[in-house]
């Protein structure tokens, strides 16, 4: 249980063109998601959280406009990437928390992440 | 605003020998979560091990144990019998206790750990 999915794993796009990721919570609800970007050999940074049925919540210095975020339901949060450059080309990692099975603590789980290119 | 940090980018340990990876934080909060996370290859985030600042036993999870320092700060975990399975990159990690149960996490930059058969 608690898996979390995101697509596409990989995609490469155009300078310019914009890109949508999915983040999918399969077994279980989730009113909040988390979406970081990583780079080779780095930590993650958070970029933003999603809620569901509001406006995301953008950390201090992400672009608002450049990466848009739609919590459509309480198993999907999208991020939209527009007119993407080269330096977009990153790792991009969402999570969701709920409870693990037969624990009372809420847990992060992560999806498997999206790697973006845009040449 | 909470920070985390690891100061080793890069280790390595024999196979079934013992690591520490070290981990220093810095909050003002008194309740609060700790963590290692895990990621391979292959990139997926896996948790480690959990530590609830509230509680003074050190949390173990079969090889993994950490020693948990509240007064200095420091969250270190160690790894028994390495395994080359083991090879990954390490994130410590914090979460307050008092935003709620959908907090954000707080990662540190990651260690490197290699494995030498």
């Amino acid at each position: 249980g608690a898996v979390v999915s995101q697509h596409p794993s990989r995609v490469i796009c155009k300078s310019g063109t914009s890109v949508k990721i999915e983040c999918r919570s399969l077994d279980f609800q989730a009113t909040t998601m988390f979406w970081y970007r990583q780079f080779p050999k780095q930590s993650l940074m958070l970029m933003a959280t999603s809620n569901e049925g509001s406006k995301a919540t953008y950390e201090q210095g992400v672009e608002k406009d450049k990466f848009l975020i739609n919590h459509a339901s309480l198993t999907l949060s999208t991020l939209t990437v527009t007119s993407a450059h080269p330096e977009d080309s990153s790792f991009y990692i969402c999570s969701a928390p709920t409870l693990r099975r037969g624990s009372s603590y809420n847990e992060q789980f992560f999806g498997p992440g999206t790697r973006l290119t845009v040449l | 605003a909470q920070t985390v940090t690891q100061s080793q980018p890069e280790m390595s340990v024999q196979e079934a020998e013992t690591v520490t990876l070290s981990c220093t934080y810095d909050t003002s909060e008194s309740d609060y979560y700790l963590f290692w996370y895990k990621q391979p290859p292959s990139r997926q985030m896996i948790l480690v091990i959990r530590q609830e600042a509230y509680k003074q036993q050190n949390a173990t999870e079969n090889r993994f144990s950490v020693n948990f320092q509240k007064a200095a700060k420091s969250f270190s975990l160690k790894i028994s019998d390495s395994q080359l399975g083991d090879a990954a990159m390490y994130f410590c990690a914090y979460r307050s206790a008092f935003t709620g149960a959908n907090s954000k996490l707080t990662f540190g930059k990651g260690i490197t750990l290699s494995v030498r058969p």
